[in-house]
């Protein structure tokens, strides 16, 4: 039972348009929402974080958005780069119980910006 | 100056052998984890290491033990290897606490069990 989705395997995006990438989740008791980014023969590398007591975070062109009724979050890029081309993986996380950073994780979505 | 390591970057092996994965990071972290990514593309936790204690340890075969030497190393023994096994493996640290605090991970070893 997987817990946290990405329901599309993959998005293309015009050089300098917005790109959105979904993520859903079931488990109620996720706080902490995680963005990674992974390009080829690389680990994923930590994009951008947000809390559930918030429901929007922004850093430079990355903004995460979190709807905790509707158990959804979004990554906005606004502009999006060709360097921005990777995988994006969606990852949550529950503070609550003895979970030392025990994250869950997407499929991934594969984000392909077109210059 | 590679935040962290992991050795080897490939392996490839026959059914039924034993091997070990290595990982080192240099970030002072105090807390590591070992993740498969299968075919299907989920990253899925399968040990974690805080001060050389095993915190996490998910449903995973016995097959595959974790070894920490020290805070700086976590390495991955994996016993009788079978053709499920193949996957990219990654490690990754992280100063560890009850908050989640980002986790860096290592470039990852592909392993392709024949």
């Amino acid at each position: 039972d997987q817990q946290v989705k990405q329901n599309s395997p993959s998005l293309s995006v015009q050089e300098g348009r917005i790109s959105i990438l979904n993520c859903d989740y079931t488990n109620s008791m996720f706080d902490y929402f995680l963005w990674y980014k992974k390009y080829p023969a690389e680990g994923p590398t930590f994009l951008i974080s947000i809390s559930s007591i918030k429901d929007k975070n922004e850093d430079g062109r990355f903004t995460v958005f979190l709807n905790k009724s509707a158990k959804h979050l979004s990554l906005h890029i606004v502009p999006s780069q060709p360097g921005d081309s990777a995988v994006y993986f969606c990852a949550a996380y529950s503070a609550g119980g003895t979970s030392y950073g025990k994250l869950t994780f997407g499929q991934g979505t594969i984000l392909t910006v077109h210059p | 100056d590679t935040a962290v390591s992991q050795t080897p970057k490939y392996l490839v092996t026959q059914m039924g052998n034993d091997k070990s994965i290595k990982c080192e990071q240099n970030l002072g972290h105090d807390t590591m984890y070992w993740y498969k990514q299968d075919s299907k593309k989920f990253l899925k936790i399968m040990f974690s290491y805080n001060n050389k204690e095993l915190i996490i340890n998910e449903t995973v075969p016995n097959r595959f033990s974790p070894k920490s030497p020290d805070k700086a190393h976590l390495n991955l023994h994996i016993n009788s290897l079978e053709l499920g096994d193949s996957a990219v493996y990654f490690c990754a640290s992280s100063q560890g606490g009850v908050l989640i605090n980002e986790q860096f991970f290592g470039p990852g070893t592909r392993l392709t069990v024949l």
